[in-house]
């Protein structure tokens, strides 16, 4: 089982507001990442970090921002919340093994922006 | 374009009947292919990853199938139970960069009834 945890599960905030996600994980992985994933749709890479002060933009274009002061802490920040940024985000984790780089995610954080 | 295509796109089966998703993708250089079992408002949690040189890989009910040349990939599920409802997911990754980019299928989603 994997032991990485997401702060808040569900959060509703009005337009403008700042919020911050958080992301902990106690395996002692160097690469983590977030996803963002509307219902019914793929997820989609939004950032990402090979290490501590290491962070780079995904995939997708995102407002959002991240930092990696810790090795396992890798928080997501909305400086101002639109409703256009209601949906679920991913955070996960990775180390090298046997077959490649399995990803271990935590259970999500669901954002609705009102 | 690499992508991952996901087939069907849903499925209903009665509880105890056996199932096949379906995964085809045009990743290339490809490295691995991974199922998630992704349930509703959940994190993904990995079923079975596989490599150029598997041609198979069970877990449990769960059967993975890897075709290389056809770039396709089966995921079958034997006796199926009420908690295999969820979202099916295909995760394929490249080994063009350190990364190991991940692309994602939409996913199946699968209902077992009664």
């Amino acid at each position: 089982e994997a032991d990485i945890y997401q702060t808040p599960r569900y959060l509703v905030i009005g337009t403008g507001k700042k919020i911050t996600l958080e992301c902990s994980q106690t395996m002692g992985h160097d690469k983590m990442y977030w996803y963002q994933q509307d219902p019914g749709m793929e997820l989609h890479l939004i950032h990402y970090s090979y290490g501590v002060n290491s962070t780079e933009k995904g995939d997708l274009s995102s407002e959002s921002t991240v930092s990696r002061i810790r090795t396992e802490h890798f928080p997501l920040t909305l400086e101002s919340a639109r409703p256009s940024h209601t949906s679920q985000y991913l955070c996960a984790s990775s180390a090298p093994d046997g077959s490649g780089n399995t990803i271990y995610f935590g259970e999500g954080s669901w954002l609705t922006v009102v | 374009k690499n992508q991952v295509e996901q087939s069907p796109q849903s499925l209903i089966i009665l509880e105890g009947k056996n199932c096949t998703l379906q995964c085809n993708y045009t990743v290339s250089p490809f490295s691995n292919l991974r199922w998630y079992k992704q349930d509703t408002g959940r994190g993904p949690v990995s079923l079975t990853i596989m490599t150029f040189s598997e041609n198979t890989k069970s877990n449990g009910r769960y059967t993975a199938t890897l075709d290389a040349d056809t770039k396709q990939s089966s995921l079958h599920i034997t006796a199926s139970q009420l908690s295999d409802s969820a979202s099916y997911i295909c995760v394929v990754s490249d080994r063009g960069s350190t990364l190991g980019r991940l692309y994602f299928g939409r996913g199946t989603q699968l209902t077992v009834w009664p």
